[in-house]
């Protein structure tokens, strides 16, 4: 079983849908990390959190650390969102980090 | 442009040759980071430096993978007789010298093995 696991693998919604992108994982962590990764390979970091909730523009994430789960979701959906959203983690102790195989968003117009 | 730079962009090499990729960082982040990603994966973790000190090392990192961070500055990343399992995008990524800080990822390296 991977350390980090997404859901759902591949995701097509239409522009204007709500997306929520879900992320669990089974080890200790000091941080889950929310990345975008568009065709080609280059990677943006969306979020950083350890708990809580945080949101910029039409982005928020969310983290329950009891249930070891992470929600990201997407307002107002655009066909510029589509990219593949990874989730990451930095174990305890360790600074690298762990990543999901990521969910691929198609958002049609 | 002042993100994470990496060269080259993109290499085709026969199997058994040795290539060499390089990461320059963002200028004030002292932490450097190597990762591997294969087609429809999650990058993996190879290695990461504080300044010049490889602090850790992934198992995946056979002894055909050797990497550098001589001055603390850019980072090379070699692999000796490369095999086609090889064949996968080499990131680079920096962070601030502070633990668990955002890291900043550049545009990677694709390597092909014929």
């Amino acid at each position: 079983k991977n350390e980090v696991e997404q859901s759902p693998q591949n995701l097509t919604a239409q522009e204007g849908e709500f997306i929520t992108i879900n992320c669990s994982y089974s080890v200790g962590i000091s941080a889950l990390h929310w990345l975008q990764q568009h065709p080609g390979g280059g990677i943006v970091s969306l979020f950083m959190l350890s708990s809580g909730k945080k949101k910029h523009g039409r982005l928020i994430a969310t983290i329950n650390i009891q249930e070891k789960h992470s929600s990201l979701h997407i307002t107002a959906s655009h066909p510029r969102d589509s990219a593949v959203y990874i989730c990451a983690v930095s174990g305890a102790g360790s600074e690298k980090l762990v990543f999901g195989k990521g969910m691929k968003l198609t958002v049609n117009p | 442009d002042t993100g994470v730079s990496q060269n080259p962009r993109h290499k085709i090499t026969k199997r058994g040759q040795n290539v060499t990729f390089r990461c320059d960082p963002i200028s004030e982040h002292n932490r450097l980071y190597w990762y591997r990603q294969t087609l429809g994966q999650g990058p993996e973790f190879l290695t990461y430096f504080q300044n010049e000190a490889q602090l850790e090392k992934s198992r995946l990192l056979s002894d055909r993978f050797s990497a550098e961070r001589p001055k603390g500055s850019f980072s090379t990343l070699e692999i000796q007789r490369t095999e086609q399992g090889d064949s996968a995008m080499y990131l680079c990524a920096s962070s601030r010298d502070r633990a668990y800080n955002e890291q900043f990822f550049g545009p990677g390296t694709r390597l092909t093995v014929l």
